[in-house]
């Protein structure tokens, strides 16, 4: 079984509509983090969370929100879709006592909004 | 601003020749760097890192280097396989261990055979 579990793995919806993506993982990391990846531009950085306590908006933020809700649990939600914002997702851990920053992904969940 | 570039062509290369693959960043110090390899419809997995006080590092057919001067970091794969197609992306960590990573857009390696 994977660490890190991200579902839906596909997912087609329509602009407005509310859309909520989730993680999990059993690696025990403190840290959990969503990226966006699309075609040219890289992994861009939504949101960061380093324990249940702490959220932290990344370069892209804006139309996204967070909620951590355990340790192992980390769900990135947009609130009204819209089509610029359908995009390969992905969620990561990382465990700071190793001091490297190594991240851990899951396997990405692909949104496309229409 | 910041930004952190790796060269959006993909590179062909013959089966049991090196890859080197090129990370360059402007207006960053970061604490250290990290190669990924992507396979196509699957999440990023970690290679090597390399910290700022490293010229070199090596793991297996791998080596990393990184050139705090010039802002660039080079990765090699020697004796490159057709196993070892995919799209390899650096990331960098600003100083102090904040777990925040930014990536570059990705390499795409094809070793023919």
């Amino acid at each position: 079984d994977a660490d890190v579990t991200q579902t839906p793995r596909n997912r087609i919806t329509k602009t407005g509509k509310r859309i909520m993506l989730e993680c999990s993982q059993t690696k025990g990391h403190d840290r959990m983090y969503w990226y966006r990846q699309d075609p040219g531009l890289g992994l861009q950085l939504i949101y960061y969370s380093f324990d249940v306590k702490d959220i932290n908006k990344g370069e892209i933020s804006d139309g996204y929100s967070v909620s951590r809700q355990a340790q192992a649990k980390f769900s990135l939600s947009l609130e009204s879709a819209i089509p610029n914002q359908t995009a390969l997702y992905f969620c990561a851990t990382s465990d700071p006592r190793t001091h490297t920053g190594e991240l851990f992904f899951g396997e990405g969940s692909r949104l496309t909004v229409l | 601003s910041q930004k952190i570039e790796q060269n959006s062509e993909a590179l062909n290369i013959q089966e049991g020749k090196t890859a080197t693959l090129t990370c360059n960043y402007t207006n960053y110090s970061p604490a250290y760097l990290q190669w990924y390899r992507q396979d196509p419809g699957r999440g990023p997995v970690f290679l090597l890192l390399i910290r700022e006080n490293e010229k070199e590092k090596r793991k297996e057919r791998l080596k990393v280097t990184f050139d705090t001067t010039l802002k660039q970091s080079l990765f090699h794969i020697t004796a490159s396989q057709p196993a070892d197609s995919a799209t390899y992306l650096c990331a960098l960590a600003a100083s102090g261990n904040t777990g925040k990573l930014i990536f570059g857009q990705g390499t795409t390696l094809q070793v023919k055979p």
